[in-house]
């Protein structure tokens, strides 16, 4: 069975401190994916990776940084977080190049709320 | 670019009664779309994907669509709503960018069965 874990699922922080987000995929693939849902915006896409080491700007990435340093973690940071980032942030993983049909698969997301 | 366009941010149906949940597509190229459902306190998953294969396409839990280039819809339908369908649903549109394929999502659908 495919999984997607994400490390927490609600998780508190005072403005300015720095924020990990971790997420663990054990289908061994390529791409993964950052989002953050608000209600009524849906899910916005913020940074992806293609590969190890490999990353790419998505729709939101201001205010982020990601890392991915083993192929089955792709962890999202907030330098300094503000009340603005606020939001259920979600991971999702998928295979490679060229598989443009195949499903994201997603974790159950982490709840962000920055005081 | 590539967007989908979700009308009507709730819908609340009878029990029994035909699930209609409405979306619409933007794009230049023949697109590849999906329907995710996320149930409360979850991560999304799929339901359905249109791969250019059949334009009716059923998904899990007795849900299908229709691609109708014409209208550039893909509606999601289901006969007899189930109290258990509650959920909130997004319409995506697939797209290569970079090195991989990214999903677009809408603003989403929450909908609400009632006895």
């Amino acid at each position: 069975d495919v999984k997607v874990t994400q490390s927490s699922r609600y998780l508190v922080k005072r403005t300015g401190e720095k924020v990990f987000l971790e997420c663990v995929q054990d289908m061994d693939h390529e791409n993964m994916f950052w989002y953050r849902q608000d209600p009524g915006l849906g899910l916005r896409l913020i940074y992806f990776s293609y590969d190890v080491k490999m990353k790419e700007k998505g729709d939101i990435p201001e205010g982020y940084s990601v890392s991915r340093e083993k192929k089955e973690r792709f962890s999202l940071i907030l330098e300094s977080a503000s009340t603005n980032q606020t939001s259920m942030y979600l991971c999702a993983s998928t295979r490679g190049l060229g598989a443009i049909t195949d499903t994201q698969y997603f974790g159950p997301g982490t709840r962000l709320t920055v005081l | 670019a590539q967007s989908v366009t979700q009308l009507g941010s709730h819908v609340s149906v009878s029990e029994g009664a035909l699930v209609l949940l409405r979306c619409n597509y933007s794009s230049s190229v023949p697109p590849y779309l999906f329907w995710y459902v996320q149930y409360p306190n979850q991560g999304l998953q799929l339901l359905l994907k249109y791969t250019s294969a059949a334009t009716l396409v059923k998904g899990i839990n007795g849900f299908e669509a229709e691609f109708k280039k014409s209208e550039t819809s893909f509606h999601l339908t289901k006969p007899s709503a189930h109290m258990s369908d509650a959920a909130e649903y997004f319409c995506a549109v697939s797209g290569l960018t970079g090195g991989g394929n990214k999903l677009t999502f809408g603003t989403g659908t929450q909908l609400k069965v009632e006895l």
